[in-house]
């Protein structure tokens, strides 16, 4: 069945750089694309990024100068990085499978929990 | 970007009853509007997507409607696993952006 899974640091230092990577089953990466998503605690997500099926990416305006996404599809990996992480950034963050209709992500990993603390 | 007005921010409803959802968008959407539900600790679901079509598994108490710029999520008979966080999600335009949310609560 299609499973996605966030793996990375819990805790970050300010200033410091997150990576996250999201391994898939179930669903080939050449067919699918993959977004980020991450939540604030309490508050509403926010959409980050995408990986497309074809290998492009698309990232939110508001976070792009931060933010870089990749994979490895051999590996069925996608990879986030994100620097100069400020304490507005913790939350849990997500990947989702993103099947490019119009706002479905019909598949998400469990979350990865990040603090951004000294 | 397109922004995704989203309410009531919460929400009490009796078992059985019938409540809606309703959001906004800043423009046009062209139905590219999809509903999610969050239960506490876990992560989101798709229940609607293209504004009116049923995800697969979803009860049909759920509903969506809407075209152009509103939209609404309709539960027809509050059960008490409906409780829970709901967003609705614009992917008419990058970046795709979110409503606020919508808590509801079994009264």
């Amino acid at each position: 069945q299609v499973q996605l899974k966030e793996s990375g640091p819990g805790l970050v230092q300010p200033s410091e750089t997150l990576s996250l990577t999201c391994t898939v089953s179930g669903f080939s990466l050449t067919s699918y694309s993959v977004s980020w998503v991450r939540q604030p605690s309490g508050k509403g997500p926010e959409w980050m990024g995408r990986m497309w099926y074809d290998g492009d990416t698309a990232y939110n305006s508001a976070l792009k100068s931060r933010l870089s996404i990749s994979r490895d599809t051999s590996k069925n990996q996608v990879f986030l990085k994100m620097n100069s992480l400020q304490t507005d950034d913790t939350g849990t963050y997500y990947c989702t499978r993103d099947p490019d209709m119009g706002g479905v992500m019909d598949a998400w990993g469990q979350g990865a929990s990040v603090t951004v603390s000294s | 970007d397109i922004q995704m007005t989203q309410s009531p921010a919460s929400l009490s409803a009796s078992l059985g009853e019938t409540i809606s959802i309703e959001c906004r968008a800043s423009e046009d959407i062209y139905s590219n509007l999809a509903w999610y539900q969050q239960k506490s600790g876990k992560s989101p679901q798709l229940l609607i997507y293209a504004a009116n079509r049923l995800q697969d598994g979803v009860p049909s108490r759920f509903s969506g409607s809407g075209s152009g710029t509103q939209y609404s999520l309709k539960i027809s008979g509050m059960q008490p696993e409906d409780e829970g966080d709901y967003f609705c999600l614009q992917g008419s335009k990058f970046p795709y952006t979110f409503g606020a949310g919508t808590k509801l609560e079994l009264k």
